[in-house]
């Protein structure tokens, strides 16, 4: 029943890696997106998609690069880790509001560290 | 931008007490208001959402209201129980732009048995 695969669970990584996020989606949605979680911050948006090859920068695309060439699939790239990008990274993703938008459906995350 | 300020940051009740759980937010082209509930180590999932044309919907024991006015939305949980402890955020966004939501920091949410 899962319906948003992160592909991984737990990822450690050296400073100075260059990092990939994998997120897949099965439900058809236009709408995906990349968040993190930090605590006492609750969820910062860093890149969007709304269509196939296009994206957008969320509130903090910095360090952060996003590839979208698939309708069912949003990948995050880490051009160059470094260790405040240590976090836990959610992707979701979204009807669009002319299709009924009812909020995000989650994936289960990908808790990275980088040493 | 939007900016979603979430309030309290942690709240414990006695189970079977209520509980209120408020947020404003500043955009006020935002229109759609949705609540997710984050329990430990697992994902977000959205409990209850509203439109800017409602002022209250209930779903059961959780309920939320919405004050276009003076911009802000909370959320109510009647008779709590032990199930209902994780955290809680709350969100806004726009119908255009994907959608795409702005997030209150979360309030943790302990019911005490």
């Amino acid at each position: 029943d899962v319906k948003v695969t992160q592909s991984s669970r737990y990822l450690v990584k050296r400073t100075g890696e260059k990092v990939f996020l994998e997120c897949v989606q099965d439900m058809d949605h236009e709408n995906m997106f990349w968040y993190r979680q930090d605590p006492g911050l609750g969820l910062r948006l860093i890149y969007f998609s709304y269509d196939v090859k296009m994206k957008e920068k969320g509130d903090i695309p910095e360090g952060y690069s996003v590839s979208r060439e698939k309708k069912e699939r949003f990948s995050l790239i880490l051009e160059s880790a470094s260790t405040n990008q240590t976090s836990m990274y959610l992707c979701a993703s979204s009807l669009p509001t002319g299709r009924g938008l009812r909020g995000y459906t989650f994936g289960s995350g990908t808790r990275l560290t980088v040493v | 931008g939007e900016n979603v300020e979430q309030h309290p940051s942690t709240l414990s009740v006695q189970e079977g007490d209520s509980a209120v759980i408020k947020c404003t937010y500043s955009d006020s082209a935002s229109n759609y208001f949705p609540w997710y509930k984050q329990e430990l180590g697992k994902r977000p999932q959205l409990i209850i959402d509203i439109r800017s044309n409602v002022g209250e919907k209930k779903d059961q024991r959780i309920a939320v209201t919405l004050n276009k006015t003076a911009k802000h939305f909370s959320l109510h949980i009647t008779e709590t129980q032990p199930e209902d402890s994780a955290v809680y955020f709350c969100a806004a966004s726009r119908g255009t732009n994907a959608g795409k939501s702005t997030f209150g920091d979360g309030t943790t949410l302990t019911v005490k048995p």
